[in-house]
This record gives structure tokens, sequence and C-alpha cells, in this order.
């Protein structure tokens, strides 16, 4: 069964950082590209970042480039976001997702999110 | 890049079908692409694959009641037999080769 644990999220004040990791598990994690996508309060889902099998290619959402990376491990089945000068707006349930391919191909699995709360 | 225009809401009544609709933004009517359903207080479970030719694939354990369709830009979810477990956000996503991906603004469904 394939599992997808998020970490990391918590409170934290505008413009400081925070560090997103999603255990996977149940299937092959380096046959697969990776995603992270958001759900702000009462909002639709929103896509956040992609990641190919071996991090040969990255795509991000225009709302948070230059400020998050997304990054894999593939000997530890684990996959990560970094976030930097952190905004009000940013607020949401982080879901760590699985896709189709091994290139960004669209999510076929979804983990349970982690909360990131950013206020002061 | 494409964009995913999808109604706010729906309703239709319990036993009835009801087809949703996701239109794919002019120059991207030939892209493939995805339907997930977010029940209220739930994560999103992915349920179909469907590509410009109505061609579909479901995920494992989706009920037999959920079918897709396609016509032009517009691709379609038609839920069958409407249960009250089918109350939830649907959302439409697709896909880019420049590692682009976009989801619909989302369609309440609310079942009567």
């Amino acid at each position: 069964e394939v599992q997808l644990v998020e970490s990391g999220g918590g409170l934290v004040q505008p413009g400081r950082s925070l560090r997103l990791s999603c255990a996977a598990s149940g299937f092959t994690f380096d046959d697969y590209a990776m995603h992270w996508v958001r759900q702000a309060p009462g909002k639709g889902l929103e896509w956040v970042s992609g990641i190919s099998w071996n991090s040969g290619s990255i795509g991000y959402a225009d709302s948070v480039k230059g400020r998050f990376t997304i990054s894999r491990d593939n000997a530890k089945n684990s996959l990560y976001l970094q976030m930097n000068s952190l905004r009000a707006e940013d607020t949401a349930l982080y879901y760590c997702a699985k896709d189709q391919f091994t290139m960004v191909r669209g999510v076929k699995t979804w983990g349970q999110g982690t909360l990131v709360t950013v206020s002061s | 890049q494409p964009v995913l225009t999808q109604s706010s809401s729906a309703s239709a009544s319990l036993g009835s079908s009801v087809k949703l609709t996701c239109t794919l933004s002019s120059g991207h009517s030939s892209y493939i692409i995805a339907w997930h359903q977010q029940q209220p207080g739930k994560a999103p479970r992915y349920l179909m694959k469907l590509e410009g030719s109505g061609s579909y694939n479901k995920g494992s354990g989706v009920p037999d009641r959920f079918s897709g369709s396609s016509s032009g830009a517009d691709r379609y979810l038609t839920i069958s037999n409407l249960q009250s477990e089918d109350e939830a956000d649907y959302y439409c996503e697709t896909w880019d080769s420049n590692t682009y991906v976009v989801f619909g603004g989302g369609t309440k469904l609310t079942v009567l």
C-alpha cells in the first residue's frame, strides 16, 4: 500500500523558514515524480512544485518561485520542501503527492497533509 | 500554460446522475486531465485520467458509477446513481511538458 507521510509543519513568523518532509513507502520511490500541493483554509487545491524521478526536471508555481525549493533523496525515500521568506498567504495544508510517471504527469496518490501557519 | 475552468457548484438528487465540466483554455484542448475528489475534511483522492479522445482510466477502488468523457476542450465527470458520500469537491488537473501542473478551481457537489 502506498503511504505518504508529511511532517515539519507548524506555526512560523512571516519572513522565517520552514522545511517540510515526506516519507514515502509501499512503492519504488525513484520510479516516480513527486509533488507538493497546498490548500489554504476554505480554498481550492494549488500545485506548489514538482520534481522528476532523478531531480533532473523541477517546476514551481509562480507564487513560490524563488522562495521555495523542492528536493528528494531517493536513498531515503523522502521528498522535501524548503520554504523561505514565508508570507501569511503561504498558510495552508501542504500535501505530498505521488505522480503517475517518472516525469511530472499529474498527481496519482495523496498524503494526508501537514499544516503550515504563517503568523506573527 | 494551460488554465482549467470549472463551475463553482452543482447539485443533483440522490439516485440521479450529474455531469461535471472542466474546460481547457484555448490552445490546450488536446490535453489529458485528471479528476480528483475531496470529501469534507479529507485529503483528495484520485478518480481517473481522461484523454481528449474520451478514453479514461480509473484509479483503484473507484466505483463503476464514475465515468469520464470529452468533447473538444471540455472534459466531463459523470456520476450515476448519486450517493450521499458523493457530496464532495471535485477538481480537475492538467500538466504540460515544462514541468508545470495546474488545478481547476473545483466544483462543490451537493447531493439533495
